[in-house]
C-alpha cells in the first residue's frame, strides 16, 4: 500500500530564509509523487511532481523537491522565502488507479 | 485552462435535511471526478471516484446511500449529502481528470458544509 508521512506538521520561517518541507513515502512500486499548496479558501494548486524521470523536479514559484529512492524521502524546498508562501503543503503519492493519497500536511508560516 | 468550479462555496442546513454540492470542470471535459472530504486541520480523504456515465466507486467506509454523486456529463458532478447529520459537516473538495489527456487531477476551491 502507498503511503506518505510528513514530517512537520507546522514550519515556520523568516521572510528571504530557506524553507524545507519534509515528506517520506512508502510504496511498493515506483510512486508518482506531488507536492500541493493550499491557500485558505482556495482550491489546490499542484506545485510540482515526480513521475520517474529526473529526480530533482522544479515546480512553480521557486519550488523544488527532490526524489531519493534510497531514502524515500521527497522533501520540498525553497530557497528564499516569501510572504506569500504562507499556506498548507500537501505531499502527496499516486495509489494507482488515478486516486491521490495525501499527507497530513505541513502548514508553514513564513515571518517578516 | 483547467479551471474546475464548485457551488455553493458555503452551505448551512438542519439536520435531517439534504444538501447537494456542484463540482464544474469549466474549459475542459472531465472524464473522472473525485470527491475528497477535509476535517479541520487534518488532509484530504478520498471519498469516491465517479466517471462520466457510470455509478460511481466509494472508498471503504464511505456511505453510498448518504453520499449520493452523479455524473451525468463531462463537465458536472454532484455530490448530494442526504439527511445531513453535524457530523457531516466538513470541507467537500472535488477535482476533476481528462483521463484521455493526462492523470494530473484539478481541484476546485471546495464546499464548506455546516449541519446545524
Amino acid at each position: 500500500a502507498q503511503s506518505v508521512t510528513q514530517l512537520d506538521s507546522h514550519v515556520s520561517v523568516s521572510e528571504g530564509t530557506p524553507v524545507l518541507l519534509r515528506c517520506n513515502y512508502s510504496s511498493s512500486y515506483s510512486p508518482s509523487l506531488f507536492w500541493y499548496v493550499q491557500h485558505p479558501n482556495k482550491g489546490l494548486q499542484l506545485l510540482l511532481k515526480y513521475t520517474s524521470a529526473a529526480t530533482l523536479v522544479k515546480g512553480i514559484n521557486g519550488f523544488e523537491a527532490e526524489f531519493k529512492k534510497s531514502e524515500t524521502s521527497f522533501h520540498l524546498t525553497k530557497p528564499s522565502a516569501h510572504m506569500s508562501d504562507a499556506a498548507e503543503y500537501f505531499c502527496v503519492v499516486s495509489g494507482g488507479y488515478n486516486k491521490l493519497i495525501f499527507g497530513a500536511g505541513t502548514r508553514l508560516a513564513v515571518h517578516p | 485552462g483547467a479551471v474546475v468550479s464548485q457551488h455553493p462555496s458555503r452551505v448551512i442546513c438542519k439536520s435531517g435535511t439534504s444538501v447537494k454540492i456542484e463540482c464544474r470542470s469549466l474549459d475542459f471535459q472531465a472524464t473522472t471526478m473525485f470527491w475528497y472530504r477535509q476535517f479541520p486541520k487534518k488532509s484530504l480523504m478520498l471519498m469516491a471516484t465517479s466517471n462520466e456515465g457510470s455509478k460511481a466507486t466509494y472508498e471503504q467506509g464511505v456511505e453510498k446511500d448518504k453520499f449520493l454523486i452523479n455524473h451525468a456529463s463531462l463537465t458536472l458532478s454532484t455530490l448530494t449529502v442526504t439527511s445531513a447529520h453535524p457530523e457531516d459537516s466538513s470541507f467537500y473538495i472535488c477535482s476533476a481528470s481528462d483521463l484521455r489527456d493526462s492523470y494530473e487531477q484539478y481541484f476546485g476551491p471546495g464546499t464548506r458544509l455546516t449541519v446545524t
